[in-house]
């Protein structure tokens, strides 16, 4: 199965509670970011965004933060339901336009407990 | 109407066949890409196509080309597969400026 070989690092949480997962970005050149949610079996799902100029954008029940100092990112979920375990990646995109492609960091394993 | 579709979604032959993926996206995006997750569900781009015009190649083997008959397709073709090619394989399109980047929903390629 897919689970054979997987060292995503792992973040359990119970359901109704906030969860972080964070991500370390490599290019300090980088001006825009995106948050992917992964489910089983389908393809990288777009959460939310954001461009180098701004620190913080929110969604419905996601917030993202970007620190471009120490170039980390993070994801902020609310109130997590059973929905949103998943695989989340973190992926910037270098200047330029989107013709370099997102560059990905490795995923982080959600899982919602009942 | 699904906005990036590939096909097939599951794809099973031997070593040393060719094959090829199919993709299409109905978003009028200007840029298309090819994706490679490996088992460790590490995301990794192989192609980008704009404008008809191959941007960027990542070390990928030369067996692997990808195709654009036109600007909503991008079909990628694999020649003498080998076990190690055994992945699954992501379409994807955007806007020039990066937005909007949509991804399909894989193709998971098994070479036996």
């Amino acid at each position: 199965g897919e689970s054979v070989g997987l060292h995503l690092p792992t973040l359990s949480v119970q359901e109704g509670d906030n969860s972080i997962i964070n991500c370390a970005y490599s290019n300090s050149a980088s001006d825009y970011f995106i948050w992917y949610k992964q489910e089983s079996g389908k393809g990288p799902q777009f959460i939310i965004d954001i461009r180098s100029n701004m620190d913080k954008r929110q969604g419905q029940r996601v917030t993202v933060l970007l620190n471009k100092t120490v170039k980390h990112l993070s994801l902020q979920i609310a109130a997590t339901q059973p929905g949103d375990s998943a695989v989340y990646f973190c992926a910037e995109n270098r200047p330029g336009g989107g013709a370099d492609g997102l560059t990905f960091g490795k995923g982080t394993h959600l899982i919602i407990q009942p | 109407d699904t906005a990036v579709s590939q096909t097939p979604k599951y794809l099973v032959t031997q070593m040393g066949n060719d094959k090829s993926i199919k993709c299409e996206q109905n978003l009028g995006h200007d840029t298309m890409y090819w994706y490679k997750q490996d088992s460790k569900k590490f995301l990794k781009i192989m192609f980008s196509y704009n404008n008809k015009e191959l941007i960027i190649n990542e070390t990928v083997p030369n067996r692997f080309s990808p195709k654009s008959p036109d600007k909503a397709h991008l079909n990628l073709h694999i020649n003498s597969l080998e076990l190690g090619d055994s992945a699954v394989y992501f379409c994807a399109s955007s806007q020039e400026s990066g937005r909007g980047y949509t991804f399909g929903s894989g193709t998971r390629l098994t070479v036996v």
